[in-house]
């Protein structure tokens, strides 16, 4: 299993440009989330999805878009970046369906800069 | 909605010691803590979590303790390997969100 994977690793945009993050998991799992991460903040939750076509926001929703067509994808849409958005974003997935008393399984990151 | 505060955010010591973080919540409704290690450049890792009806988890090296009265738990380490050191972050879970901690810098020293 290649488990939870992201991309791109790094990403620069520039103010008001839009991009998509991937995030895929082969480990059919059904619980799916999106974390941004700034220094001394911890893991703050963006998005998350407890199945295919089923969303809900986070913590720190504005200024981000997800959508789940499958179990295995759950893109994050950044609509006009700002430079607020800098920070390390981390897709998560666990097997616990609606719960998250599970191991949640991070990928590797994406670093994002907008200039 | 839940707040999770760590502390400290830095710790440094020696190769051997012992190191202890740890976690105040906010939400008496929380029932999960785990605690995650992340290491440079990659993505936090589960190290050991614990539900609301057990006070005490150990496993080899590392326990967690909660104290759902006072609504706040404690990682400890003991005998601390350099290869210990990384980024530790705690959080609580009230069942569909996980509420993650600032994080604590722990340095071992060989």
């Amino acid at each position: 299993n290649a488990g939870v994977t992201q991309t791109p690793k790094f990403q620069v945009l520039k103010t008001g440009q839009s991009m998509t993050l991937q995030c895929a998991q082969d480990m059919n799992h059904e619980y799916m989330s999106w974390y941004r991460q700034d220094p001394g903040m911890g893991l703050r939750l963006i998005h998350y999805s407890v199945g295919a076509g089923i969303t809900d926001q986070g913590e720190v929703p504005n200024g981000y878009n997800v959508s789940r067509s499958t179990t295995e994808d759950f893109p994050l849409r950044l609509l006009s970046a700002a430079p607020s958005q800098t920070s390390v974003y981390f897709c998560a997935s666990s097997y616990g369906g609606a719960r998250t008393d599970y191991e949640q399984y991070f990928g590797p990151g994406t670093r994002l800069t907008v200039t | 909605g839940e707040n999770v505060e760590q502390h400290p955010s830095t710790l440094s010591v020696q190769e051997g010691d012992s190191a202890v973080i740890k976690c105040t919540y906010s939400d008496s409704a929380s029932n999960y803590f785990p605690w995650y290690k992340q290491e440079l450049g990659k993505g936090p890792q589960l190290i050991i979590d614990i539900r609301s009806n057990v006070g005490e988890k150990k496993d080899q090296r590392i326990a967690v303790t909660l104290n759902k009265t006072a609504k706040h738990f404690s990682l400890h380490i003991t005998e601390t390997q350099p290869e210990d050191s990384a980024v530790y972050f705690c959080a609580a879970d009230r069942g569909n969100m996980l509420t993650f901690g600032g994080g604590t810098r722990l340095m071992v020293k060989p």
